[in-house]
């Protein structure tokens, strides 16, 4: 079937602009993760939805990222007056439910923040 | 916090090798312990797992064994190909919290 999908794949966009970034997860899985990849390090969470609820968003770097899952299924990570420090690749995964431990990843968006 | 640290790479090793990638961990209680593997042009996969103390994951060949008192997750494989040269993470997840907590990545490079 198919797996986690996300787009676009590549984002660049200026400094101080905003971006979404959107997550399509496999059908049926009911836990969804966003993590932030940097150049030479693993993935960073940032937040875990759980149906619509986000069950967990303690990675969020601050306020000026959030991320929503209206109907449990697809989520769009929004990131407000984007700063270069952004820049990174922006990873979703799905789970079938919180307690499964499988996490199924998608290719990922590369933001540039120029 | 929970912590993941892998022995630095890149790493580079002729084909039929033994490979060893270290991966020790800080957690409180007892983690789920996790190595994906991403190829190249490829998203992260997950290759093995392992959900309590003294058991052994393993996956085309790779094997890795949870230790307790060493507080490590060692990734083995007794003959390396070509075709296994990428990028592998050690990762922790405590049971039911979601999120897991990733090591930096070591880089495997398989020369024939």
């Amino acid at each position: 079937g198919a797996g986690v999908s996300q787009s676009p794949s590549n984002k660049v966009t200026e400094k101080g602009k905003d971006v979404e970034l959107r997550c399509d997860p496999i059908s049926g899985h009911t836990a969804l993760y966003w993590y932030r990849q940097s150049l030479g390090q693993g993935p960073e969470f940032l937040i875990y939805f759980q149906g619509t609820g986000a069950a967990d968003d303690s990675g969020l770097p601050n306020d000026r990222f959030f991320a929503v899952r209206p109907e449990g299924s697809v989520s769009t990570l929004k990131i407000q007056r984007t700063e270069r420090g952004d820049s990174a690749v922006y990873l979703c995964a799905s789970s079938q439910d919180r307690s499964s431990y499988e996490q199924y990843f998608g290719p990922g968006t590369r933001l540039t923040v120029t | 916090g929970d912590s993941v640290t892998q022995m630095e790479g890149p790493v580079t090793l002729s084909e039929e090798a033994f490979l060893t990638i270290n991966c020790t961990y800080t957690a409180t209680g007892y983690p789920s312990l996790f190595w994906y593997v991403q190829y190249p042009g490829e998203g992260l996969q997950l290759l093995l797992k392992a959900t309590k103390a003294d058991d052994k994951g393993s996956n085309k060949g790779f094997e890795a064994t949870y230790r307790k008192e060493t507080t490590s997750f060692h990734l083995e494989k007794g003959s390396v190909q070509v075709s296994d040269s990428a990028v592998y993470f050690c990762a922790l997840s405590h049971t039911n919290a979601g999120k897991s907590t990733f090591g930096d990545g070591t880089t495997l490079t398989v020369k024939p």
